[in-house]
């Protein structure tokens, strides 16, 4: 099993662009997440999916969007890039009693 | 909202000693999972313990504890005999144990305790 692999690990982009991170997991795992972490902070809910099809906003929605047509993946998208959007990205997911399985992360840098 | 809440962002222990690391958490819900994870400078995030809140009896996972008093909503980490190998950054977090509605598998985190272990 690979677990939770995000692509790519590192990015730069300009403002105003987009740009979509990659997630997958082989798990089977019906929960998935999106998160952010600024330096030396903690993690931000962005996104999560309870199961194919149902995706909802957490802490930090604005300026993503997610979706989750398939078990396995759930891309986060990001439109118009802005300067606050520079931080590390991680993908995770889980089943309902289970820790999270946590991606290697998307260093994200937005100038 | 569920809120999770680390009051101390650093934390230091000599080795071989016994440090706690604290954690609060705001719920109204009665059924839901806490967790502690170690994320060291790789940037990975590990699983050290996690507890359910149906479940009275502390989890423990060989030189990890926790002290979970639900009524007081409190879910402290001790570390016992610290290794250097232990110096990383620790996370509590929350989730919803609700399968339907609102907050269904809705998951937050604390902002972290930077643990240093002197030698």
């Amino acid at each position: 099993n690979a677990g939770v692999t995000q692509t790519p690990k590192f990015r730069i982009l300009k403002i105003g662009q987009s740009m979509t991170l990659q997630c997958a997991q082989d798990m089977n795992h019906n929960y998935m997440y999106w998160y952010r972490q600024d330096p030396g902070m903690g993690l931000k809910l962005i996104y999560y999916s309870v199961g194919a099809g149902i995706t909802d906003k957490g802490e930090v929605p604005n300026g993503y969007n997610v979706s989750r047509s398939t078990t396995e993946d759930f891309p986060l998208r990001l439109e118009l890039a802005a300067p606050s959007q520079t931080s590390v990205y991680f993908c995770a997911s889980s089943y309902v009693n289970t820790e999270a399985f946590f991606g290697q992360g998307t260093r994200l840098t937005v100038v | 909202a569920q809120t999770v809440t680390q009051s101390q962002p650093e934390m230091s222990v000599q080795e071989a000693e016994t440090v706690t690391l604290s954690c609060t958490y705001d719920t109204s819900e009665s059924d839901y999972y806490l967790f502690w994870y170690k994320q060291p400078p790789s940037r990975q995030m590990i699983l050290v313990i996690r507890q359910e809140a149906y479940k009275q009896q502390n989890a423990t996972e060989n030189r990890f504890s926790v002290n979970f008093q639900k009524a007081a909503k409190s879910f402290s980490l001790k570390i016992s005999d610290s290794q250097l190998g232990d110096a990383a950054m620790y996370f509590c977090a929350y989730r919803s144990a609700r399968r339907l509605n609102t907050n269904a598998g809705k998951s937050t985190f604390g902002d972290g305790t930077t643990l240093t272990v002197k030698p």
